[in-house]
């Protein structure tokens, strides 16, 4: 079962923009994590945020968590080519396993 | 950087046909996921286990898939007898302990059932 929805579906903008994505959730939670994925390649893991944290960054990418809203946003600024991928936040269930949702196709623009 | 291996990278199989896929995790990581993604989609668990014991296998059609990792480390996945359903990335991860901890994944095994 999913836990997280992200929106929007896809999201294209030109490079240089800032993109921002966001994710809902179901259940409480103790922590939300953010997945990049190329095309036709594996995950890697961008960043993770714990129930106690309203905000996090690294590097051009900030996380901020609403627990009472139960939603999560991935903000990336000044947006370049290499951005251009799947974008997916997972929550864990139990503690356990990992559900990630259905993913942002994100695409910069040259 | 320590990375999770996954092998083979692409695999085309008839219907009906057996198929096994490899992963070795990061060294040390006792927890082993195996996921499916279908093409658009966000990944699926199949089967999870921790050192060498399934921890969850509740959404693994066992009627055609087997997992097993004998020793705790590395792992293998097979479908048999493949259908033109099981078409997807087969995706295996790790990580230290629990979900807890980001995991990392290898780069994926491409199943195309003909």
């Amino acid at each position: 079962s999913q836990q997280g929805e992200e929106d929007p579906q896809a999201l294209s903008i030109q490079e240089g923009e800032n993109a921002t994505m966001n994710c809902s959730y179901k259940t409480s939670i103790n922590n939300l994590q953010w997945y990049r994925q190329n095309s036709g390649r594996g995950l890697v893991h961008l960043i993770l945020i714990r129930s106690n944290e309203r905000e996090k960054h690294s590097g051009r990418l900030r996380v901020t968590l609403d627990t009472s809203k139960k939603s999560s946003s991935l903000l990336i600024t000044a947006s370049r080519a290499a951005d251009t991928a799947s974008y997916f936040c997972a929550t864990p269930q139990g503690a356990q396993k990992l559900v990630f949702g259905q993913g942002t196709r994100l695409t910069i623009n040259p | 950087e320590a990375e999770v291996a996954q092998s083979p990278r692409y695999k085309i199989t008839e219907k009906s046909q057996a198929v096994a896929f490899w992963c070795d995790p990061i060294s040390g990581h006792a927890t082993l996921y195996w996921y499916r993604q279908i093409l658009g989609q966000g990944p699926e668990l199949l089967v999870q286990f921790q050192d060498e014991s399934v921890v969850d296998d509740s959404q693994l059609p066992k009627d055609r898939f087997s997992a097993e990792r004998l020793k705790g480390v590395d792992s293998t996945l097979k479908i048999q007898p493949a259908e033109l359903g099981d078409s997807a990335m087969y995706l295996c991860a790790s990580s230290p302990r629990t979900a807890n901890y980001g995991y990392t994944f290898g780069s994926g095994t491409r199943l195309t059932v003909v």
